[in-house]
């Protein structure tokens, strides 16, 4: 089976430009969870997805954002980027939510805005 | 307030000895719990997941991890390291099950294996 595919892996941009980052989960995997690593905040949730539907955000501006489509498939958008949005962008996807079902990672999305 | 701590940012052990990661959640209720390994330029690899009402879990790669509700704390061992092991450690948990898949992540502990 497949694991989490996430594109790009890097991504370069200048402050006040938008980004999309793209997540493929496992086949038959329905839940697919956003979070974001940085050195100094460690790694901090962002959003999920369950069913197309968004079940929970963490503490972030509103320019992050999010959607799943009916594949399952997930993409996030940062809009006005800040030299603090440079991290690594993880995604996750799991059977169910709110089980001790593991969420599986992809390899990240690294984002370096300048 | 609910979190997950990790003893330790840094552990250097020598090639064959001990491998001890410490972590330790506060929570109302016992959490579901997970240990992931991250190595350079990669995302997260689970380790092991907590089963409930299991003490002592093994997981992948000779890792395994003690449970203990008296103490909140769910330590990930190994007895012997290998140079392989150099990595990243977290530790997380699923401290509000009602929350959908929102975990919450110790700061993390980078181990360094000596030959």
């Amino acid at each position: 089976k497949a694991g989490v595919t996430q594109t790009p892996r890097y991504l370069i941009k200048t402050r006040g430009q938008q980004v999309t980052l793209s997540c493929s989960p496992i086949s038959g995997h329905r839940s697919v969870s956003w979070y974001q690593q940085t050195p100094g905040q460690g790694l901090q949730f962002l959003f999920e997805y369950f069913s197309e539907t968004q079940r929970n955000k963490g503490n972030f501006p509103g320019r992050f954002s999010g959607r799943q489509f009916s594949n399952s498939r997930s993409e996030m958008n940062v809009s006005t980027l800040e030299l603090g949005d440079s991290a690594l962008y993880l995604c996750a996807s799991s059977l169910v939510a709110g089980t001790n079902s593991p969420l599986h990672f992809g390899n990240g999305t690294r984002l370096t805005v300048t | 307030a609910q979190s997950v701590t990790q003893l330790g940012s840094h552990v250097s052990v020598s090639e064959g000895a001990l491998v001890l990661l410490r972590c330790n959640y506060s929570s109302s209720v016992p959490p579901y719990l997970f240990w992931y390994v991250q190595y350079p330029n990669q995302g997260l690899q689970l380790l092991l997941k907590y089963t409930t009402g299991a003490t002592l879990v093994k997981g992948i790669n000779g890792f395994e991890a003690e449970f203990k509700k008296s103490e909140t704390s769910f330590h990930l061992t190994k007895p012997s390291a290998h140079m392989s092991d150099a990595a990243e450690y977290f530790c997380a948990g699923l401290l509000n099950k009602a929350a959908g898949n929102k975990l919450t992540f110790g700061g993390g502990t980078r181990v360094l294996v000596k030959p």
